[in-house]
């Protein structure tokens, strides 16, 4: 059985400030890891993938893998209100470049306060 | 990215009727999948579509409750048959490009 643990939050962070979202996953086969925002009403926008060790960096998102741990995390620099939303975890357990559909996580909820 | 077209965007049916929920895509994609969100919760993966074969379902999903169609490359539908209240629900197809899936817009479905 598959499984992607989130925090499911709210995770409240002042407008400005860092936010921190944390995800694991117990398949250590799992090889590419995604992170989509999901505003309420709307369908999952992808937000960041990565698929090896280390950090990745994209603008103010930064996502962290570390497959030792089955650990992923994303980092939001300089928070905004218009990142609040559910933040999904997403774990894909085939081959970088197979079409496996994606295990998600519950998603974490963020607040970014004015 | 895709541009995915997902019909209709919601609907209220019901209880013991079916719905068709169409899914269309401006490019060739071998995979194409099927995704249920149910009220507060994650996305779940029903099944996949590959174009050619039958689909794959995931364990709790059956293709008799959710019969899926894969024409062609740009086309995919998912019926939602013999529906209960439980059923109620968001339904995303999804097609994956270069290893990242696209969502579309989903059908927000309600049975009475």
């Amino acid at each position: 059985q598959k499984e992607v643990e989130q925090n499911s939050g709210p995770l409240s962070v002042p407008e400005g400030a860092i936010a921190s979202l944390n995800c694991t996953y117990s398949d250590r086969g799992s090889q590419s890891f995604f992170w989509y925002r999901q505003y309420s009403g709307k369908s999952p926008e992808l937000i960041m993938s990565i698929y090896s060790n280390g950090d990745k960096e994209d603008g103010r998102f930064t996502a962290q893998l570390n497959k030792a741990s089955q650990y992923v995390s994303l980092l939001i620099r300089d928070s905004q209100p218009s990142d609040s939303a559910t933040y999904l975890c997403a774990v894909n357990a085939g081959d970088v470049g197979g079409a496996d559909g994606l295990t998600f996580g519950k998603g974490t909820h963020l607040i970014i306060q004015p | 990215s895709a541009v995915i077209s997902q019909k209709p965007s919601r609907d209220i049916c019901q209880r013991g009727t079916s719905l068709t929920i169409q899914c269309q895509v401006d490019s060739q994609v071998t995979m194409m999948f099927w995704y249920r969100q149910q009220p507060g919760q994650s996305l779940t993966l029903i099944a996949t579509a590959n174009q050619g074969s039958e689909a794959t379902y995931e364990s709790g999903f059956v293709i008799d409750k959710f019969p899926i169609s894969r024409p062609n490359l740009t086309f995919s539908t998912l019926t939602v048959s013999n529906m209960s209240p439980e059923d109620s629900s968001i339904y995303l197809c999804s097609v994956e490009l270069w290893n990242i899936q696209y969502f579309g817009a989903g059908t927000r479905l309600s049975v009475l």
